[in-house]
């Protein structure tokens, strides 16, 4: 199976900053790859796939990119909403999996 | 708009069969379009892709139902297009299936081999214990 490896394990960053979160897979999976994002007590909520297509209203400021083996997610002004933790998943390879997940917090 | 739900025991007895339904609202499960399928998450292994079936109607289509290997043959998956619902079952569970279980809509992709997904149930509590 692809393993994703997403770094760092926490992120604190203040409102209004930018944060760039990191996905690394085990072998080159093109550009599928999906971010979510999970806030506590709820459910996934696809934000990004093909690398870099933003789901249906999810805001501006969430950009993905990358292909191959390394792909980032960017946030480029932390609104309060945005503190959550962050998934990728490839869908390249079957089966799918999932990275373990980069928290973002309020520093 | 699509809504899905989960249903299903909360407690369920090591060596029995865990078994979970999930209700479609909003679309019909029977489309070439989607595939459905469950994931789970548990805090040691995060997220993890548990299967999916394909339901698009046709009496040839055959077996439409996918799995991940790591489950080995303890899941069986299904179907019931007369109440838009679709079903997961695992056999012989332990405490190490203990976990949030979602179901999913899933969106293949040409030229991958798997899909994401781009709508989730609100999980549903499975405890493994005796």
């Amino acid at each position: 199976d692809i393993v994703l490896t997403q770094s760092p394990a926490t992120l604190s960053v203040s409102p209004g900053e930018r944060a760039t979160l990191s996905c690394r897979a085990s072998q080159s999976i093109s550009t599928n790859l999906a971010w979510y994002q999970q806030k506590p007590g709820q459910t996934p909520r696809l934000l990004i796939y093909g690398a870099s297509t933003r789901a249906t209203g999810v805001p501006a400021r969430f950009t993905g990119s990358g292909s191959g083996t390394a792909f980032s997610l960017t946030v480029s002004s932390l609104q309060s909403e945005d503190f959550a933790i962050y998934y990728c998943q490839q869908y390249n390879n079957w089966p799918a999996t999932f990275g373990q997940g980069t928290k973002v917090d309020i520093k | 708009q699509l809504q899905l739900r989960e249903s299903g025991a909360g407690l369920v007895k090591p060596s029995e069969t865990l078994s979970l339904t999930c209700s479609v609202s909003g679309v019909s499960i029977v489309t070439t379009r989607y595939y459905w399928g469950w994931v789970r998450q548990t805090p040691g292994k995060g997220l993890e892709w548990i299967g999916s079936v394909y339901e698009t109607g046709s009496p040839f289509s055959g077996d439409n139902t996918f799995h991940n290997p790591s489950l080995k043959s303890r899941v069986t998956l299904s179907v019931d297009t007369s109440k838009n619902q679709f079903s997961l079952s695992l056999a012989s569970v332990t405490v190490a299936d203990t976990a949030v279980y979602y179901c999913a809509r899933q969106v293949p992709v040409i030229g991958a081999a798997a899909d994401y997904l781009d709508a989730w149930g609100q999980g549903t509590l499975v405890t493994v214990s005796s």
